[in-house]
């Protein structure tokens, strides 16, 4: 079964604006990723936050994670139209890793 | 340093026919995963080879799918008499010898069309 899962689905917002999205997970695990993925095109890696962190920054982007929630959010800070793309959590327990159905985002100019 | 090679990064297969996905790691790496990412879904796990050892290939489906990781050349997925189902993108990563919580290096995909 999938192990992550984001939220909201699908994100529109205006060019400048934050964009931030959840991503919830069930099990144990090692570390949680951040990827994006332009439309048909391959994974970008953006961010890894290993289980014993609770907050990484790398550049316009935030991640936070609570594992006593099982929860992670991504933020993307002044948002630009090249930010256009679906975003993917995906968490690593032992060697696999498990990616969420991912949440569109749209940046509008 | 080259990333993960993917080729062909488009293939078209009749139904019946036998696809072969090639996936060259990055220069050092010697784990190996094969993931499938079906339309408006995130990828899933399908097998994790090392060089010739198959460690994990419980994301397989038990008929028509192989996966190879010989001791010289590519990382082979097989796919034998394909179907319009298996039409999806095959991704493959790669990561170094030394942990397998590091970072997997993701190829670019393969996206298999069955018509």
């Amino acid at each position: 079964s999938q192990q992550g899962e984001e939220d909201p689905q699908a994100l529109s917002i205006q060019e400048g604006e934050n964009a931030t999205m959840n991503c919830s997970y069930k099990t144990s695990i090692n570390n949680l990723q951040w990827y994006r993925q332009n439309s048909g095109r391959g994974l970008v890696h953006l961010i890894l936050i290993r289980s014993n962190e609770r907050e990484k920054h790398s550049g316009r982007l935030r991640v936070t994670l609570d594992t006593s929630k099982k929860s992670s959010s991504l933020l993307i800070t002044a948002s630009r139209a090249a930010d256009t793309a679906s975003y993917f959590c995906a968490t690593l327990r032992d060697y696999k890793l498990s990616f969420g159905a991912g949440t569109t985002v749209t940046v509008r100019a | 340093n080259a990333g993960v090679m993917q080729n062909p990064r488009h293939l078209v297969r009749r139904r019946g026919q036998e696809a072969r996905l090639r996936c060259s790691p990055m220069k050092g790496h010697s784990h190996v995963y094969w993931y499938r990412q079906l339309p408006e879904e995130g990828l899933k796990f399908m097998v994790y080879l090392q060089k010739e050892n198959i460690i994990d290939e419980s994301g397989m489906p038990k008929e028509r799918f192989s996966a190879e990781f010989p001791k010289e050349g590519p990382s082979i997925l097989r796919i034998q008499q394909v179907v319009r189902g298996d039409s999806a993108a095959y991704f493959c990563a790669s990561s170094p010898m030394a942990r397998v919580e590091d970072e997997q290096y993701f190829g670019p995909g393969t996206r298999l069309t069955v018509t």
